[in-house]
């Protein structure tokens, strides 16, 4: 039972433009948020984070939105540059509940075409 | 400040044998977690210590096991291997146990034929 979902498996993007990654999650308990980003044959790299208390962070080019009505969240990426084609994960922990491990979906691959 | 570095990077292994690999976590972190990450599939948490004692641990069997070293050093045991353990082991540290932010090392190839 996937409690994290990232139902794109790929996505193509021009640079320059905005790319949207999207995520949703079953599990009502899940209050802490992140984004990582992975190249081959290296770890996962931390992008991105919200707290179940905010529905926008930003940093940079990069914002995550969560609308936890929906159990939704995504992230966004303005403007899309090149270096950015990698396999992005979207993570949740439910940390108030004590449970500190991260769930991840299955990752979705960007590619951002000059 | 180093990373979190992993060892080895690449490792085969016969079924039924035992593997250890090993994780250094990054300077000052005090909390390590270990995930599996099988082909095509995020990564799924083992386990985190946390001051050397079993913090959490996920849906994996017995056979699966960890230390934590006083220097805050982790290994990753896995007893009488099965063709399934063949996946990329990731190993991430944080200051505390709540992964926020957690910085991951490059992982180990584990392929088990």
């Amino acid at each position: 039972d996937q409690q994290v979902k990232q139902n794109s498996p790929s996505l193509s993007v021009q640079e320059g433009r905005i790319s949207i990654l999207n995520c949703d999650y079953t599990n009502s308990m899940f209050d802490y948020f992140l984004w990582y980003k992975k190249y081959p044959a290296e770890g996962p790299t931390f992008l991105i984070s919200i707290s179940s208390i905010k529905d926008k962070n930003e940093d940079g080019r990069f914002t995550v939105f969560l609308n936890k009505s929906a159990k939704h969240l995504s992230l966004h990426i303005v403007p899309s540059q090149p270096g950015d084609s990698a396999v992005y994960f979207c993570a949740a922990s439910a940390i108030g509940a004590g449970s500190y491990q991260l769930t991840f979906g299955k990752g979705t691959k960007l590619s951002v075409i000059p | 400040e180093t990373g979190v570095t992993q060892s080895p990077t690449h490792l085969i292994k016969t079924r039924g044998q035992q593997v250890t690999l090993r994780c250094s976590s990054q300077s000052g972190h005090n909390t390590v977690s270990w995930y599996q990450q099988a082909l095509g599939q995020g990564p799924q948490f083992i386990f985190q210590y946390y001051r050397e004692e079993e913090n959490g641990r996920g849906n994996f069997p017995p056979r699966f096991s960890g230390l934590q070293f006083p220097n805050y050093s982790s290994e990753l045991n896995v007893n009488a291997l099965e063709l399934d353990d063949s996946a990329l082991y990731l190993c991430a540290s944080s200051l505390v146990a709540r992964n926020t932010e957690a910085f991951f090392g490059q992982g180990t190839r584990l392929t088990v034929v």
